[in-house]
């Protein structure tokens, strides 16, 4: 069974500062999928992100960058100089190689950014 | 291009009732995909069709089924309404399965479903 662990419920910064959000996973499966996703209040969730599981390289876009680490099974996620419009829901979730199982799915972290 | 598209946006039904929920894929895209999202949680997944067969099934009663037609659009169909089931009603489609490859599992808005 797969399990994706958001430990903070709610997050809430002043615009400008930085801010991390972790992730922590289980699988069994040597090939998997990570992935994060946003959702503002109006319900679609927005893809940000995707990473297989060999390919530990951290990645930068913009102001989010996200750091990936096997060894402690964490796929953390950092917005630099947040903004009031980065204030949203955020999900982790994991798909095993093969995808059939769907998208196992973390209970989010809700991000505050106040002005 | 326009992106997976839900409907109705909003329903309500009572108890017992049957609903039927529709989505159309993104174009090209050939696998669609079903959650469940109650309030507070993380979308929790039903189905999963893939070139019209059912790939993959979630932990959810036989209350809920879906078909998946040749255009690679969806229904998604629950009998005997509990009000547990009250919830925001996501689809998601992928070019390959399960979003294997470079292609992601787009999400459409939802369909959110109260039970009275």
């Amino acid at each position: 069974a797969q399990k994706v662990t958001q430990a903070q419920t709610e997050i809430s910064v002043v615009e400008k500062e930085d801010v991390t959000l972790d992730c922590v996973y289980e699988t069994r499966d040597t090939t998997y999928y990570l992935f994060w996703y946003k959702q503002p209040p109006s319900g679609e969730l927005v893809f940000l992100i995707r990473r297989n599981s060999f390919d530990e390289q951290n990645e930068i876009s913009g102001r989010y960058s996200w750091n990936f680490q096997k060894s402690t099974s964490s796929f953390n996620f950092t917005i630099t100089a947040s903004q009031v419009v980065d204030s949203a829901v955020y999900f982790c979730a994991l798909i095993r190689g093969g995808g059939a199982d769907g998208l196992t799915f973390g209970k989010g972290t809700h991000l505050i950014i106040q002005p | 291009d326009a992106g997976v598209t839900q409907s109705p946006t909003h329903l309500i039904k009572t108890r017992g009732q049957q609903v039927t929920l529709r989505c159309s894929p993104i174009s090209g895209h050939k696998s669609v995909s079903w959650y469940q999202q109650v309030l507070g949680q993380g979308p929790q997944f039903i189905f999963q069709y893939y070139e019209k067969e059912e790939r993959g099934r979630g932990n959810f009663p036989d209350r809920f089924s879906a078909r998946q037609f040749p255009n690679y659009s969806s229904e998604l169909n629950v009998n005997a309404l509990l009000l547990g089931d009250s919830a925001l009603y996501l689809c998601a489609s992928s070019f390959a399965q399960g979003g294997m490859g470079n292609q992601p599992q787009h999400f459409g808005d939802g369909t959110r479903l109260s039970i009275l």
